[in-house]
């Protein structure tokens, strides 16, 4: 099983600030990675898949990079709709695995 | 725009199978990879199993024992059973569309998600 770890796991910052996810597979899944977004009560939403590649209606705010084991997602100017959680997501491996979840609070 | 409705019991006693149901509306699952995910405050998201539009399906090692998914294209409904639940078995559980990159035999992200189903096993 590939496990996937994200960090921080709490991410502090001011409306209009800079966010910068960390997610570290624990083999090389390729670009074989997905990014959701979570808020309470809701489901996951896509928002990145193939590392970089933005879903359908996802904002150019939102991107992805990496490769390999070390993957980033930057969100540019944080709106207030964008404080939640954030998970990453492998499927480099038919045994897909998330991690546990970064979680992006207004500072 | 393809949505997920699901349903299902939301709370059962240890030893009894849950059961979900999930709906395709705006489109049908034909082609695609049907998928169950859940989560729950200690293991976090946890993906369960897929079942492809011709019936391969492919499960989780942890759950392999224990579940079922299947699909009633002509309904356009994916069914999820887990067989004696336990306390550990509560959680939200959601069905999902898994996008297939070309020439994959499983598929890789998964959107459109449905709204959750919140199961509870409780004595």
């Amino acid at each position: 099983e590939i496990v996937m770890t994200q960090s921080p796991v709490t991410l502090s910052e001011s409306p209009g600030g800079r966010a910068t996810l960390s997610c570290r597979a624990s083999q090389s899944i390729s670009s074989n990675i997905a990014w959701y977004q979570q808020k309470p009560g809701q489901a996951p939403r896509l928002l990145i898949y193939d590392a970089s590649t933005r879903a359908t209606g996802i904002p150019a705010r939102f991107s992805g990079s990496g490769s390999g084991t070390e993957f980033t997602l930057t969100i540019s100017s944080l709106q207030s709709e964008d404080f939640a959680v954030y998970y990453c997501q492998q499927y480099s491996n038919w045994l897909r695995t998330f991690g546990q979840g970064t979680t992006v609070e207004i500072k | 725009q393809v949505q997920l409705q699901q349903w299902g019991a939301g709370l059962l006693k240890p030893s009894e199978t849950l059961s979900l149901t999930c709906a395709v509306h705006g489109g049908s699952f034909n082609g695609h990879f049907c998928n169950w995910i859940r989560q729950s405050p200690g293991k976090g998201l946890e993906w369960i199993g897929e079942i492809s539009h011709r019936g391969t399906t492919k499960y989780n090692t942890s759950l392999r024992s224990r579940v079922t998914i299947s699909l009633d294209t002509s309904k356009g409904q994916l069914s999820l059973r887990l067989s004696s639940v336990t306390a550990a078995d509560t959680a939200i559980y959601y069905c999902a569309i898994g996008r297939r990159p070309a020439g994959w035999y499983w598929s890789g992200w998964f959107d459109p998600w449905g709204q959750g189903s919140l199961v509870t096993v409780s004595s």
